[in-house]
C-alpha cells in the first residue's frame, strides 16, 4: 500500500524558513515523479513544484520560484521542501502527492506569522 | 500560472446524478485528461479518478470520469449525504510544465 507522509511544519516568522520532509513506502519511489501541492486556509490547491524520479528536471510555480527549493533523496525514498523568505501568504497545509497526483499524504500545517 | 475552469457550486437531489465540469484547453485537460479530488471540510484531498478514468482501489464506481475535447466531467451516480463536499480537477500543462488546479466546485445533496 502506497504512504506518503508528511512532516517538518509549524509556525515560523515572516522572513523565516523552513523544511518540509516527505517519506515516500509502498512502491519504487525511484521510478516515480513527486509534487508539493498547498492549500492556504479556505482556499483552493496551489500546486507548487513537480521533481522527476531522477532529481533532474525539477518545475515550479511562479508564486514559488526563487524561494522553494524542492529536491529527493532516492535511497533514502524522501523528498524535500526547502522554503525560505517566508510571507504570510504562505500559510498553508502542505501535501506531498505522487506522480500524476494519484497518491497524496495527510498534509503538514505551516503558519507564517509574528 | 492560469488554472482550469470549474462552476463553484452544483446542487442535486438524493439519488439524483450530478456531472461536475472542467475546463482547459489542448495543453492540459486536452491533452492528458484530469484527475478528479474530493475534500470534505478539515480533511485532505481524496483521489477519486486519475488519468481520465482510473480509480483508486476504495473509490466506488458512483464516481467516473470522461473528457471530451478541452472538456473533463466527474459524474456521480445515486447521491447520497456523504458525498456533499469540495471537488477539484486538476491536469498537467505539457506547455507551462505545471499542473494545473480548477477552483473548485461546492456539491451540494438536497
Amino acid at each position: 500500500e502506497v504512504f506518503l507522509v508528511e512532516s517538518g511544519g509549524g509556525l515560523v516568522q515572516p522572513g523565516g524558513s523552513l523544511r518540509l520532509s516527505c517519506a515516500a513506502s509502498g512502491f519504487d519511489f525511484s521510478r516515480y515523479g513527486m509534487n508539493w501541492v498547498r492549500q492556504a486556509p479556505g482556499k483552493g490547491l496551489e500546486w507548487l513544484s513537480h521533481i522527476s524520479g531522477p532529481g533532474t528536471p525539477i518545475y515550479y510555480a511562479d508564486s514559488v520560484k526563487g524561494r522553494f527549493t524542492m529536491s529527493r533523496d532516492n535511497a533514502k525514498n524522501s523528498m524535500y521542501l526547502q522554503m525560505t523568505n517566508l510571507r504570510d501568504d504562505d500559510t498553508a497545509f502542505y501535501y506531498c502527492a505522487r506522480g500524476t497526483l494519484d497518491y497524496w499524504g495527510q498534509g503538514s500545517l505551516v503558519t507564517v506569522s509574528s | 500560472q492560469a488554472g482550469l475552469t470549474q462552476p463553484p457550486s452544483v446542487s442535486k437531489g438524493l439519488r439524483q446524478t450530478a456531472t461536475l465540469t472542467c475546463s482547459g484547453n489542448h495543453n492540459n485537460v486536452g491533452n492528458q485528461g484530469a484527475t478528479w479530488l474530493q475534500q470534505h471540510q478539515g480533511r485532505p484531498p481524496k483521489v477519486l479518478t486519475y488519468r481520465n478514468n482510473s480509480r483508486p482501489s476504495g473509490i466506488s464506481e458512483r464516481f467516473s470520469a470522461s473528457r471530451s475535447g478541452s472538456t473533463a466531467s466527474l459524474t456521480i451516480t445515486g447521491l447520497q449525504p456523504e458525498d456533499e463536499a469540495d471537488y477539484f480537477c486538476s491536469a498537467w500543462d505539457s506547455d507551462l510544465r505545471a499542473w494545473l488546479f480548477g477552483g473548485g466546485t461546492k456539491l451540494t445533496v438536497l
